[in-house]
């Protein structure tokens, strides 16, 4: 079964170091890929998509994801952690075309002062 | 472009009463919406897909007739929860997918937390 996996439930960071959010999906072809971000009490809002074509996309807020087929990822990225970042991501794939979204079980990321 | 809204943002009823959730496309036309449930500190699960038209397909496991979804226009999508009770209690997202190129991106709306006592 095609399936996203996030590691790491809760990944708590330095305000100003390095935020890396790890996702990996099992599917046998490339999917289209996507990272979410949630804060409390509201809806999705997309951080960034990769579709096809160049395999490090960059999205809002200074978020970066990089598509590697060889190890099925598409981490999520950011240099520098603000307190504002401090939310809920969820990484996501449509495997097909037109399909529907395969989430996976969300990283809480906390940003300490 | 591509908003998505819902109502009620919030709604409390009483259990055994029914309860009518609005999505809407606000500057597109989406042929296809989803119904998502979210409990809490736990990831979105897919709870039917519907299509403009025609009757949703549920996912496994969701009551049909407990979680009524009506997309009767290509800008409106309800999910009405027949009879509520306390374990329906949750935070219910939709999604809309415009035709066309960009029929792999899905826009969320803001979501319904709905509380049945």
């Amino acid at each position: 079964a095609q399936s996203v996996t996030q590691l790491g439930s809760h990944v708590s960071v330095s305000e100003g170091a390095l935020v890396l959010l790890r996702c990996n999906y099992s599917s046998s072809v490339p999917p289209y890929l996507f990272w979410y971000v949630q804060y409390p009490n509201q809806g999705l809002q997309l951080l960034l998509k990769y579709t096809t074509g160049a395999t490090l996309v960059k999205g809002i807020n200074g978020f970066e994801a990089e598509f590697k087929k060889s190890e099925t990822s598409f981490h999520l990225t950011k240099p520098s952690a603000h307190m504002s970042d401090a939310a809920e991501y969820f990484c996501a794939a449509c495997m097909e075309y037109g399909n529907k979204l395969v989430f996976g079980a969300g990283t809480i990321l906390r940003v300490k002062s | 472009g591509a908003v998505v809204s819902q109502h009620p943002s919030r709604v409390i009823c009483k259990s055994g009463t029914s309860v009518k959730i609005e999505c809407r496309s606000l500057d597109f036309q989406a042929t296809t919406m989803f119904w998502y449930r979210q409990f809490p500190k736990q990831s979105l699960m897919l709870m039917a897909t519907s299509n403009e038209g025609s009757k949703a397909t549920y996912e496994q496991g969701v009551e049909k007739d407990k979680f009524l979804i009506n997309h009767a226009s290509l800008t409106l999508s309800t999910l009405t929860v027949t009879s509520a009770h306390p374990e329906d209690s949750s935070f219910y997202i939709c999604s809309a997918r415009e035709p066309g190129r960009n029929a792999y991106e899905q826009y969320f709306g803001p979501g319904t937390r709905l509380t049945v006592t």
